[in-house]
C-alpha cells in the first residue's frame, strides 16, 4: 500500500536557521503531495500541495518541489521563526477518485525553534 | 469560511465502555473523515464517508463503528475502549470525494482508565 516516512521525528533549531524536513512517499500512480501543520491545541491545516513531477508548493517562506524521481517531497524554509514551532506532516492523496479523498500520512515532525 | 466542531475536547472512559466521538460541519462539505494521532505514528483513517449515509473503512476500523447521520455530522463510537488507551481523534471533511483538500477539527483527546 501506500506510505509516507519523514525521516526526522523531532527538529530544534534556533530562530534564523534553515530548516529541511525529509519526506520519501511510496505509492502507485501519480500521487498529490501535501504538508500540513498542526499548531499546539489545533486541528492539521494545510501548508501547501504539489500534483506533478517538478512543481513547487509554498507558503510562508517553506517550500517544497516534487520530485517523482526520487519519491521525494523535502520540506525547506531558509530561516526559521519561533513561530513555526509545530508539528508537520507530510502526506499523499493517491489520485483514486473512486476512493475518496482519504489521505495518508507520514508519522510528523515536531518542530521546536529557539528564540 | 466554515468550522469543523467536534464534542467532547476531552473523554474520559473507563475499560470496556462504548464511547461516541461527535463531528459537526459548516462548509456544505460531502466527505467526511476519522483519523487517529498516534505520536510518531502520524494520523491513521479509521472510517469515511463519501456522502450521506455512505461508510468507508480505513486502514484501523477495527474496535470502531461510525454513523453519517446527515450530510453535517459524522459520529464515531469506540466499541469497547481499552485499558490505559491514549488518541487523539481528529475528525476532517472535504468538499467532495475528489477534492483531497482536508480541513480538520482540533481533535478530541480520549484517556482510558
Amino acid at each position: 500500500g501506500d506510505s509516507v516516512t519523514q525521516t526526522e521525528g523531532q527538529v530544534a533549531l534556533s530562530e534564523e536557521d534553515f530548516l529541511t524536513i525529509h519526506c520519501n512517499y511510496s505509492a502507485s500512480g501519480y500521487p498529490t503531495l501535501f504538508w500540513y501543520v498542526q499548531y499546539p491545541g489545533e486541528g492539521p491545516q494545510l501548508l501547501f500541495r504539489a500534483s506533478r513531477d517538478k512543481e513547487k508548493g509554498s507558503s510562508r517562506g517553506f517550500e517544497a518541489t516534487y520530485d517523482k524521481g526520487t519519491t521525494s517531497f523535502h520540506l525547506r524554509k531558509a530561516s526559521v521563526q519561533e513561530s513555526d514551532s509545530a508539528v508537520y506532516y507530510c502526506a499523499l492523496s493517491a489520485g483514486n477518485n473512486n476512493a475518496g479523498a482519504k489521505l495518508t500520512f507520514g508519522g510528523g515532525t515536531r518542530l521546536t525553534v529557539r528564540p | 469560511g466554515g468550522i469543523i466542531t467536534q464534542t467532547p475536547k476531552f473523554l474520559i472512559g473507563q475499560e470496556g465502555q462504548k464511547l461516541t466521538l461527535k463531528c459537526q460541519q459548516n462548509f456544505n462539505h460531502d466527505t467526511m473523515y476519522w483519523y487517529r494521532q498516534d505520536s510518531g505514528k502520524g494520523l491513521r483513517l479509521i472510517y469515511y464517508s463519501i456522502t450521506e449515509n455512505d461508510l468507508q473503512k480505513g486502514d484501523l476500523s477495527e474496535g470502531y463503528d461510525a454513523s453519517r447521520e446527515k450530510k453535517s455530522s459524522f459520529s464515531l463510537t469506540v466499541t469497547s475502549a481499552q485499558k490505559n488507551e491514549m488518541a487523539v481523534f481528529l475528525c476532517a471533511s472535504s468538499m467532495t470525494k475528489s477534492q483531497n483538500t482536508l480541513y480538520f477539527g482540533a481533535g478530541t483527546r480520549l484517556s482510558v482508565l
